[in-house]
């Protein structure tokens, strides 16, 4: 089996921040990761599909980046709409344990 | 445009069956890996099984393996996720998913 992790499990951020997210798997996946952001009470947001594809309708402050192992999502500047859990996920496969981002 | 719709959910008693379906289109079915995964109320996201294009390939996450069986029919653009001897764990809203495209969801509830 093919193991995500996710760094940090929390991170506290003011608005305005730069955030980064950091995924790893356990062995190489290519470029077949998305990330999603997760709400309370909310389906799952599709925010970047095949590790740096930004997806339709998403703001440009998301970005994705890495291949192989190693994958990161940044925010640029964080905005209070941003402010939730999000999960990297090797296509079809397991989730990293999730990033929780919070208020400072 | 990937098209995934799920039906099947519902209220079923533990110990209980059920079976998911995802009807899937705007892309070849056949060649896709295609997977379910699930939310559970005020939870965070979990991948449940997996299958390749052909079938020959299963996997599943451990706390439903011998319980859940995925498979599919081709010829139909179909995807199925059986699941038996249910537990209240297993309440969630499952997603089919193929790559980062997911359906809308369909809610099962285990509750006696």
């Amino acid at each position: 089996d093919i193991q995500m992790t996710q760094s940090p499990s929390t991170l506290s951020a003011s608005v305005g921040d730069r955030v980064t997210i950091t995924c790893r798997a356990s062995q190489s996946i290519s470029s077949w990761l998305a990330w999603y952001q997760l709400k309370p009470g909310k389906a799952p947001k599709l925010l970047i599909y095949k590790a740096s594809s930004l997806e339709s309708g998403v703001p440009s402050r998301f970005s994705g980046s890495g291949s192989g192992t190693e994958f990161t999502l940044t925010i640029s500047s964080l905005q209070p709409d941003d402010f939730a859990t999000y999960y990297c996920q090797y296509y079809n496969n397991y989730f990293g344990p999730g990033t929780k981002v919070d208020i400072k | 445009e990937v098209q995934l719709v799920e039906s099947g959910g519902g209220l079923v008693q533990p110990g209980g069956s059920l079976r998911l379906s995802c009807a899937a289109s705007g892309f070849t079915f056949s060649s896709s890996w295609m997977g379910w995964v699930r939310q559970a109320p005020g939870k965070g996201l979990e991948w449940v099984a997996n299958i390749r294009g052909d079938g020959s390939d299963k996997y599943y996450v451990g706390s439903v393996k011998g319980r859940f069986t995925i498979s599919r029919d081709n010829a139909k653009n179909s995807l199925y996720l059986q699941m038996n001897s249910l537990r209240d764990e297993d309440t969630a809203v499952y997603y089919c998913t193929r790559d980062e495209a997911w359906g809308q969801g369909t809610m099962v509830t285990v509750s006696s």
